[in-house]
């Protein structure tokens, strides 16, 4: 099993270009999550999809859109990048089971917005 | 206030340290509490789960004190392998939505032959 696998590694983009993050997983999850991880911040959650067909907005979702493709796939989307978007960005999936549960992340995009 | 916070770090230490992780959480509410583990530029992994009763696994020791909405990570006899940034992660369950996990900003270890 690949696990969570990501889509690019790395990516620079000029401001005000468009680019979607392709986030995939091979463990039959229900849950799946978009991350951020900036210095001295943490990880911030951008949106998650509890199920298929469905996405909610996390902490910072400002300038970001999702798309929960099919069970596998989740895909976030910058349509307009700023320099503020510069960062690390990570997917995760899970299968809760009760109140505790673990997410499993993927490698992560670095992201550079100029 | 950060939901959860961490001692801000980095800790520099020898082999064969003990060295403990604060975390508190300001959400009454929270449910599960983790430690995950970044090693540089890497995605983070689960370390450990923390229960009330507290939890060890081999050099590694979790507590939980919901009363004080605090949770510790203790690990002895450190090894150089053990660098890493670790990270608190408290939970809040959403039912069969599965959860939101919140994460500190987390502590850089350096452990130093």
């Amino acid at each position: 099993n690949a696990g969570v696998t990501q889509t690019p590694k790395f990516q620079v983009l000029k401001t005000g270009q468009s680019m979607t993050l392709q986030c995939a997983q091979d463990m039959n999850h229900n849950s799946m999550y978009w991350y951020r991880q900036d210095p001295g911040m943490g990880l911030r959650l951008i949106y998650y999809s509890a199920s298929e067909g469905t996405t909610d907005k996390g902490e910072v979702p400002n300038g970001y859109n999702v798309s929960r493709l099919n069970k596998r796939e989740f895909s976030l989307r910058l349509e307009s990048a700023a320099p503020s978007q510069t960062s690390v960005y990570f997917c995760a999936s899970s299968e809760p089971q009760g109140f505790s549960y673990e997410q499993y992340f993927g490698p992560g995009t670095r992201l550079t917005v100029t | 206030r950060k939901e959860v916070e961490q001692d801000p770090g980095p800790f520099n230490v020898p082999e064969g340290a003990t060295v403990a992780f604060n975390c508190t959480y300001s959400n009454s509410a929270s449910q599960s509490f983790f430690w995950y583990r970044q090693d540089c530029r890497k995605e983070p992994k689960l370390l450990m789960s923390v229960y009330s009763s507290g939890n060890e696994d081999g050099r590694f020791t979790a507590q939980l004190n919901r009363a004080s909405q605090y949770i510790s990570l203790l690990i002895r006899d450190s090894k150089l392998s053990d660098s890493a940034t670790y990270l608190c992660v408290v939970n809040t369950y959403l039912g069969n939505q599965g959860g939101k996990l919140i994460f500190g900003q987390g502590t850089e270890l350096s452990v130093k032959p």
